[in-house]
């Protein structure tokens, strides 16, 4: 089992629909991201959590530590957020991230 | 710029060359990472740099994987005598160093095809 499970592997979505991804994750960790990579492959990091939940513009990201769950949303939808997004965490004294397999998003206008 | 950068972005090698990739974090970050994406699999990690303390290589996948940085900055992948299946897209990520989880910035990566 991987330590990092996403779902789903493949969204398709309408334009302005409201999207949900899910990451659970079966380590203790002291961070969680949520990166978005290009079709190009550039990645950039969305968000860095811990607890809670955090919002930046259309996106939020929530995480449960006792449920070891994080889910990312996408409110109004757009084609421009069609791109792999991927979870990974940091977990005990590691530094390096362990990724999620992504999750291809297509955001049909 | 304010990103980090990767050089080259593509390269196109013969098996069995030798070849260098090269990261420049952000000014100021003392942890760097390379990660390593094959294509239709997950990123994985490579090798960590914290400061002056020794690289944590754990994630490299066999001895013809080498890393550098020099002063503490730029870094160096190098990837000896190249393999079909060294094919990828190197990423390379800096951090501030200060707390343990602190948020990592990705370059644009330098895609790698071994003929």
């Amino acid at each position: 089992k991987n330590e990092v499970e996403q779902s789903p592997q493949n969204l398709t979505a309408q334009e302005g629909e409201f999207i949900t991804i899910n990451c659970s994750y079966s380590v203790g960790i002291s961070a969680l991201h949520w990166l978005q990579q290009h079709p190009g492959g550039g990645i950039v990091s969305l968000f860095m959590l811990s607890s809670g939940k955090k919002k930046h513009g259309r996106l939020i990201a929530t995480i449960n530590i006792q449920e070891k769950h994080s889910s990312l949303h996408i409110t109004a939808s757009h084609p421009r957020d069609s791109a792999v997004y991927i979870c990974a965490v940091l977990s005990g004294s590691a530094r390096q991230l362990t990724f999620g397999s992504g999750t291809q998003l297509t955001v049909l206008p | 710029g304010a990103g980090v950068s990767q050089s080259p972005s593509n390269k196109v090698t013969e098996k069995g060359k030798d070849v260098e990739l090269r990261c420049d974090p952000i000014s100021g970050h003392t942890a760097l990472y390379w990660y390593r994406q094959s294509l239709g699999q997950g990123l994985e990690f490579l090798i960590y740099f914290q400061g002056n303390s020794a690289p944590d290589k754990s994630g490299l996948p066999s001895d013809r994987f080498s890393a550098e940085r020099t002063g503490g900055s730029v870094s160096t992948l190098t990837i000896q005598r190249t393999q079909q299946e060294d094919s990828a897209v190197y990423l390379c990520a800096s951090s501030l160093p200060r707390r343990s989880y602190n948020e990592q910035f990705f370059g644009p990566g330098t895609r790698l095809t071994v003929l």
